[in-house]
Formats: structure tokens, sequence, C-alpha cells
């Protein structure tokens, strides 16, 4: 299978804190994605980074990608409460493969 | 506003009873796709359409049908439902682009019950 995993499954930090997930693939991408996902809802795109990139950043988001090790990390800086969600990485290679995702939790 | 919509938002149904999941996307975009999404198991894609009247199956089509007979709309259609398609559904849409560098747009999902 070409799912990705993700690691840790879940974490929980105080607010202000830097959070940071881990996110490893199998085959050869052409990209990889994170995305957020708020309980219940649909998934919201955060970044993608192309695999001839080695690092990208939005905002508080910083996501860097080893393609020789074939893993990915994102990187949440100052997290707040409503940082509070599970975060997925998605892989592109002939299609878009998740991880079953991070859930994070910021704790007031 | 840019957005996918997805029809209804909760359905409850019994075993056999054909049902239909609308999804509609306002961004003209070419790529659709339907996922569900179950604890454990993660995100696991139904179907997908790379534009109108092309449709191909993902990693979980059994029990399922779709049609993309115009290019803002790829429905979701349970002929006879059973309890083990109880999840929650979600469309996507992204355009195509070069080397498939585009997000996915979600809809909001739709969480169905089988009886």
């Amino acid at each position: 299978s070409q799912q990705g995993e993700e690691d840790p499954q879940a974490l929980s930090i105080q607010e202000g804190e830097n959070a940071t997930m881990n996110c490893s693939y199998k085959t050869s991408i052409n990209n990889l994605q994170w995305y957020r996902q708020n309980s219940g809802r649909g998934l919201v795109h955060l970044i993608l980074i192309r695999s001839n990139e080695r690092e990208k950043h939005s905002g508080r988001l910083r996501v860097t990608l080893d393609t020789s090790k074939k893993s990915s990390s994102l990187l949440i800086t100052a997290s707040r409460a409503a940082d509070t969600a599970s975060y997925f990485c998605a892989n592109r290679a002939q299609k878009l493969v998740f991880g079953q995702g991070t859930r994070l939790t910021i704790n007031p | 506003e840019a957005q996918v919509t997805q029809n209804p938002r909760y359905l409850i149904t019994v075993t056999g009873k054909k049902l239909t999941v609308t999804c509609s996307q306002n961004m003209n975009h070419e790529y659709m796709s339907w996922y569900r999404q179950d604890p454990g198991l993660g995100l696991r894609q139904i179907y997908y359409s790379m534009n109108v009247e092309v449709t191909d199956k993902g990693d979980v089509p059994e029990g399922y049908k779709v049609s993309r007979k115009e290019k803002r709309n790829f429905p979701l259609i349970l002929e006879s439902p059973s309890p083990n398609q109880t999840s929650l559904y979600f469309c996507a849409s992204s355009l195509i682009g070069t080397g498939y560098n585009s997000p996915l747009h979600f809809g909001n999902g739709t969480r169905l019950t089988v009886t």
C-alpha cells in the first residue's frame, strides 16, 4: 500500500509551544501536501511542497521534505487553542494517498 | 465564494434503500473525487473523475456508483446500501495542472448511517 504513516498519532501540548508532526511515505512522489481537519468537518489544505523542494513556510507553518528518507515534517510554531485539529499528510505519486493523521490538542 | 457543496450533511437510512449524495463545485475544476473516512482506516478513495464523462475506481469502489455528466456535479450513488457503508463521506475537487501540483478542496462531509 502507498499509505503514509504519521507520527505521533496524538499530540497534546500547551498553548504557545511548538508542535511537530512527522510523516513517512513509501514511493517516489511528485509532491507532498498537508491538510487540517477540524472535528467531523472537511479537510482544509495547508501547504504543498514539491519533490524538488526541501523546506517551505506559510505563516506559522514550516514544512520540510527529505526525499532520501521519504519523510516530511510539519512544524506549527507558537501554537494556539484554535490549532486543535487533526493533521494529515498526503503524498502524490500517480494519485494522492492520505496518512491516518495526527490528532493535535492545544491546551489553554 | 469558491466551495465544494455536499448534501445532505447527515443521512440515516435502512439497508437496501437507494440513496444519492450530491456534490457540486463552483471552481471549474476538472478533477473530482469521493472519499470515505473511517476510524483507524483513514481516508480512502472510492471513485474519481478526471473530467466530464470520465470516471475511475479508487481503492474501495464496491457498492458505489458515480456519474459525471456536468463538470460541476459528481453525485455518489448507493444502489443498495448496507451497514458496512456507514461512514463519513467527503467530496473533493481540484485543478489537474502540471504534475498534479494543485491542492484538493473538500466539502464539509456527509455522515451516513445505514441500519
